[in-house]
């Protein structure tokens, strides 16, 4: 079935330090992979992408890596930044439309 | 480019009652647009898929005379929870893709805060 899931739950990084999280999704053919990121009763925000025909992109502080063969992704935050603190989701589509989100992580950074 | 506009931000009602929100791209056409589900310190949950036109498809578990979902144009979809009750109390989010293809980013609307007393 459709399935994405997300590791850890909660995680807290000293201003400055990586944060680094991971999601492993079930179905082979997904092909688009989204992180967004969600402040405290706000709507949820794409801060990066990436599609299966690239293994690695990178936007100034935020970087995500693909690995189609283990089929998991994973979301690089550096110099991370009090106003990095929200929560994080990861997302698959699963060759359709539709988008199925990983559980969330909750990430703090310790001023 | 590629903004959803949700209303209303937040709304308080009635066990029994029915509460309509309402879902618009506001600078791109929508064929599709999903509606999503989200208690507190949860996921989204995927709730249905509105189409322009045609009748919603509803995820697995998700009550479709409960959650009604009208999308007459390709600007807006709406979703009307019926005969709310406390346990539907949640924050709904809609989305819609700014492009087509299955590889693009969802964008999501502001959110509607439901809670039924």
């Amino acid at each position: 079935g459709e399935n994405v899931e997300q590791h850890p739950s909660t995680l807290s990084v000293q201003e400055g330090d990586s944060a680094v999280i991971k999601c492993t999704y079930s179905d082979s053919a997904s092909n688009y992979f989204p992180w967004y990121k969600q402040e405290l009763g706000k709507r949820p925000q794409l801060i990066i992408d990436i599609r299966s025909n690239v293994g690695e992109k990178k936007d100034q502080r935020i970087a995500v890596t693909l690995n189609k063969t283990a089929k998991h992704f994973s979301l690089h935050i550096t110099e991370t930044q009090p106003e990095d603190s929200a929560v994080y989701f990861c997302a698959a589509n699963f060759g359709n439309e539709k988008l199925t989100f990983g559980t969330g992580t909750r990430l703090t950074i310790i001023p | 480019g590629a903004v959803v506009s949700q209303h209303p931000s937040w709304v308080i009602c009635k066990s029994g009652t029915s509460v309509k929100i309402e879902c618009r791209s506001l600078d791109f056409q929508a064929t599709t647009m999903f509606w999503y589900r989200q208690f507190p310190k949860q996921s989204l949950m995927l709730m249905a898929t509105s189409n322009e036109g045609s009748k919603a498809t509803y995820e697995q578990g998700v009550e479709k005379d409960k959650f009604l979902i009208n999308h007459a144009s390709l600007t807006l979809s709406t979703l009307t929870v019926t005969s709310a009750h406390p346990e539907d109390s949640s924050f709904y989010i809609c989305s819609a893709r700014g492009s087509s293809g299955f590889d693009s980013p969802l964008h999501f609307g502001n959110g509607t805060r439901l809670t039924v007393t």
